[in-house]
């Protein structure tokens, strides 16, 4: 059975930094594109960032470019999303997002990240 | 980067059909997958490669695409049904983008 268990989320300052894991199981973690996936209350999905499976290319949306990093671990079957320069925009219930060929699409429970002072 | 516009909100009568669309430029070159999303839960996908229905999804759920929209309908429309729904495709670079969502109220 797949897996995807989102971990770090919490209350930081605006300003600050916080750091997001995504474990995984029940899959070939090292053939398979990784995807954040961010919700703010009340509003729409937001693609976040993504990382290849051999994790050489990486890609983020506009608005997150430089202050967030996408990595993974494929040994370890996780990935992380390191977050600077928080701003009270950014909060969001962030998901982890897995998807292959056909129908092979897996989300996570989510982690909720609220940047407030 | 591209956009995807559909309609804030759709509601229709239960065992009525359901179309919800999803407009994009970039839609006629690249595949649109479909998310059901109710509160407090994870999206699930519904359609896949603008048309296909992945296992578990009710027969109902169908997609199709004209053109620089897509469409998704929902025949025979039940109160399990609502729900929000967004439709997401990419553009060459692998950068997702999602519309806005649809909220689908079954009167």
């Amino acid at each position: 059975e797949v897996q995807l268990v989102e971990s770090g989320g919490g209350l930081v300052q605006p300003g600050g930094p916080l750091r997001l894991s995504c474990a995984a199981s029940g899959f070939t973690f090292s053939d398979f594109w990784l995807t954040w996936v961010r919700q703010a209350p009340g509003k729409g999905l937001e693609w976040v960032a993504n990382i290849k499976p051999d994790g050489s290319e990486k890609n983020s949306v506009d608005s997150v470019k430089g202050r967030f990093t996408i990595s993974r671990d494929n040994d370890k079957s996780s990935m992380s999303l390191l977050m600077n320069s928080l701003r009270v925009e950014d909060t969001a219930v962030y998901y982890c997002v897995v998807r292959g060929l056909h129908d092979f699409d897996y989300w996570g429970q989510g982690t909720m990240v609220t940047v407030s002072s | 980067s591209f956009e995807l516009t559909q309609p804030p909100s759709v509601s229709v009568s239960p065992g009525q059909t359901a179309r919800i669309t999803c407009s994009g430029d970039a839609l006629p070159k690249q595949y649109t997958y479909w998310y059901q999303q109710k509160p407090g839960q994870a999206p699930v996908l519904v359609i896949y490669k603008d048309s296909e229905r992945p296992s578990g999804i009710p027969e109902r759920f169908s997609g199709s695409s004209s053109g620089t929209t897509v469409t998704l309908t929902i025949s025979g429309v039940q109160a399990e049904d609502e729900a929000d729904y967004y439709c997401e495709s990419a553009d060459s670079s692998s950068i997702w983008v999602f519309g806005g969502g649809t909220k689908l109220t079954v009167l």
